[in-house]
């Protein structure tokens, strides 16, 4: 089945900097990669999602790439802000099945 | 627009006592989730249901886990008996259909002693 591996599992930079993160998956055949990010004592948020038709999308600070070749995804965050700091997830999965998640990257962002 | 409802919020037991959590998910939504998340790693898709029926439980512990979806709406999810290593939050989440956006409730924190 699908495995998604999620690099590095702690980041820590400063306000302003920007922040990566990188997902690989195994399946060729996933084609949904939502990253979500989770606030202690709250459920994920989905933040950014790509599919396998495009390879980018931005929203405002945040943005995703995708390589299907090399099967992995990055998310980019620029202008990082205090309020950046959460546990962030990605996961992969195909059409309607299961999501599966990588182990989670915990990003602070110190002032 | 409310969210996706999950009851209680926190719960502790002693292994081989029974639980059972509730999830209302957002209105209209027909996918309904149920996933274990254990201190550390990410979510662990345990049931899927579509309406009222299952699309996979293929990872459900089903000598102790069961999950129903009456009516195609509430949700629950118990556990009986449990045991230390369900310690875990139980998160709900649901979409509009099979491969939409998953929006995802508080959780309910589960101990177990």
């Amino acid at each position: 089945g699908e495995n998604v591996e999620q690099h590095p599992s702690t980041l820590s930079v400063q306000e302003g900097d920007s922040a990566v993160i990188k997902c690989t998956y195994s399946d060729s055949a996933s084609n949904y990669f939502p990253w979500y990010k989770q606030e202690l004592g709250k459920g994920p948020q989905l933040i950014i999602d790509i599919r396998s038709n495009v390879g980018e999308k931005k929203d405002q600070r945040i943005a995703v790439t995708l390589n299907k070749t090399a099967k992995h995804f990055s998310l980019h965050i620029t202008e990082t802000q205090p309020e950046d700091s959460a546990v962030y997830f990605c996961a992969a999965s195909i059409g309607g099945t299961a999501l599966i998640f990588g182990k989670g990257t915990t990003l602070s962002v110190s002032s | 627009e409310a969210g996706v409802a999950q009851s209680p919020r926190y719960k502790i037991i002693e292994k081989r006592q029974s639980v059972a959590f509730w999830c209302n998910p957002i209105s209209g939504h027909a996918t309904l989730y149920w996933y274990q998340q254990i201190l550390g790693q990410g979510p662990k898709l345990l049931i899927q249901f579509q309406n009222n029926g299952v699309v996979d439980d293929s990872q459900l512990p089903k000598d102790r886990f069961s999950a129903e979806r009456l009516k195609g709406v509430d949700s629950t999810l118990k556990i009986q008996p449990a045991k230390l290593e369900d310690s875990a939050v139980y998160l709900c989440a649901s979409s509009l259909t099979t491969d939409g956006e998953q929006f995802f409730g508080p959780g309910t924190r589960l101990t177990v002693l």
